[in-house]
């Protein structure tokens, strides 16, 4: 139990153009998701934090308008890129947290490239 | 804000043998969860094992343990008969309690098991 899935698992895009990541919750509601990314050899850091049906709460020197979150549905949270430059390349995460757990289960990760 | 520190960047230990992964952290908070993740090369997180700060009793998952001193805010992982499925990063993580739940995460270390 407590699947998470992203999809795209690996995506190219070009500079410029937006990018849409997706985060499901397979088997479990999930009332909070988490948005993270994460530089090659480092560890993870939080990017903002969705609840269902609400505006997402970014972390400090997250661009609001540059990642665009929308947590639609208790098992759909999805993260856009918009405009994205080579500096937006990295490896993104999401993870969900179930109503009745402090316990958060994470997707398997999307590796965004910019060229 | 909370801090997690892994001060050893890097891990080797032999099969079969026993490695301790240290972490600290800070927090005025009296209420909280900790646990232990391992990245694996396939970047997937899996959770290795949880302790709520409340329990004074250490948390077992098999061949994992954790030493926790709350006081000392300490939470150092135990890996005995490693194996080589073993190897990974290890991160430790500080986790909110409330509505919020965030995770904080420590800089990772890397655990080698040769034979």
């Amino acid at each position: 139990g407590a699947v998470v899935s992203q999809h795209p698992s690996r995506v190219i895009c070009k500079s410029g153009t937006s990018v849409k990541i997706e985060c499901r919750s397979l088997d479990f509601q999930a009332t909070t998701m988490f948005w993270y990314r994460q530089f090659p050899k480092q560890s993870l850091m939080l990017m903002a934090t969705s609840n269902e049906g609400s505006k997402a709460t970014y972390e400090q020197g997250v661009e609001k308008d540059k990642f665009l979150i929308n947590h639609a549905s208790l098992t759909l949270s999805t993260l856009t890129v918009t405009s994205a430059h080579p500096e937006d390349s990295s490896f993104y995460i999401c993870s969900a947290r179930p109503a009745y757990s402090y316990e958060q289960y994470f997707g398997p990760g999307t590796r965004l490239t910019v060229t | 804000a909370q801090t997690v520190t892994q001060s050893q960047p890097e891990m080797s230990v032999q099969e079969a043998e026993t490695v301790t992964l240290s972490c600290t952290y800070d927090t005025s908070e009296n209420n909280y969860y900790l646990f232990w993740y391992k990245q694996p090369p396939s970047r997937q997180m899996i959770l290795v094992i949880r302790q709520e700060a409340y329990k004074q009793q250490n948390a077992t998952e098999n061949r994992f343990s954790v030493n926790f001193q709350k006081a000392a805010k300490s939470f150092s992982l135990k890996i005995s008969d490693s194996q080589l499925g073993d190897t990974a990063m290890y991160f430790c993580a500080f986790g909110e309690t409330g509505t919020a739940s965030k995770l904080t995460f420590g800089t990772g270390t890397r655990l080698q098991v040769t034979l």
